[in-house]
């Protein structure tokens, strides 16, 4: 069985700062690793995935996740945050084996202007 | 290309009246179909998942159902609607096993009054 953990339920940066949302997960075999992300009233889009290769996922708009083994984590960064990143971000991990996806709590992103 | 359609985007509905949210996908066969519930300020809860006709997995005990008469056709009931049902809830398809990236539709936004 899987899960994921996402800390901070908000977070606020400033246009142009650093964006850093951690995700740590669990899961008894190697897993694969998601970020989605939400606007408002609307469906989850995938940001990025990990699955197997490189650790270094990059993704849309700017984003990108590691994977690191040793610390069960797949954080989220982006170098600098721009206006239309504010969303909520989900984790989330999946098992080689299974059908199910299972989501983090979310974190929600406001960016100041 | 492949799409996915979920219907009624918005529903307002009184305690102990009935529930049908319908999913369907376009442009793919034999998906794995899944519904999500997102309450206010939570993360995404699975609520059943399905990998061909018929084949239903529930994943939280409730007064909810799904079904799936069609291969690419999802559909989520409740015989009487509680208050504890309101939420976004989610349709979203996928192929294969876990490492594949799930694709959401709009969402409903149910509000049991």
């Amino acid at each position: 069985a899987q899960s994921v953990t996402q800390l901070g339920s908000h977070v606020s940066v400033s246009e142009g700062a650093l964006v850093l949302l951690r995700c740590n997960y669990s899961s008894s075999v190697p897993p694969y690793l998601f970020w989605y992300v939400q606007y408002p009233n609307q469906g989850l889009q995938l940001l990025l995935k990990y699955t197997t290769g490189a650790t270094l996922v990059k993704g849309i708009n700017g984003f990108e996740a590691e994977f690191k083994k040793s610390e069960t984590s797949f954080h989220l960064t982006k170098p600098s945050a721009h206006m239309s990143d504010a969303a909520e971000y989900f984790c989330a991990v999946s098992d080689q084996d299974d059908y199910k996806l299972s989501f983090g709590a979310g974190t929600t992103v406001t960016v100041r202007a | 290309s492949q799409t996915i359609h979920q219907w009624p985007a918005t529903l307002v509905q009184p305690v102990g009246s009935p529930l049908s949210l319908e999913c369907t996908v376009e442009g793919t066969s034999n998906p794995n179909l899944y519904w999500y519930r997102q309450a206010a300020g939570r993360g995404l809860q699975l609520l059943f998942y399905s990998v061909g006709i018929g084949q239903i997995s529930s994943e939280v005990p409730q007064n909810l159902s799904a079904s799936r008469p069609q291969d690419r056709q999802f559909i989520l009931s409740s015989k009487k609607l509680l208050l504890s049902d309101s939420g976004f809830y989610l349709c979203a398809w996928s192929v294969g096993l876990g490492d594949t990236e799930a694709f959401f539709g709009q969402g409903t936004r149910l509000t049991v009054v």
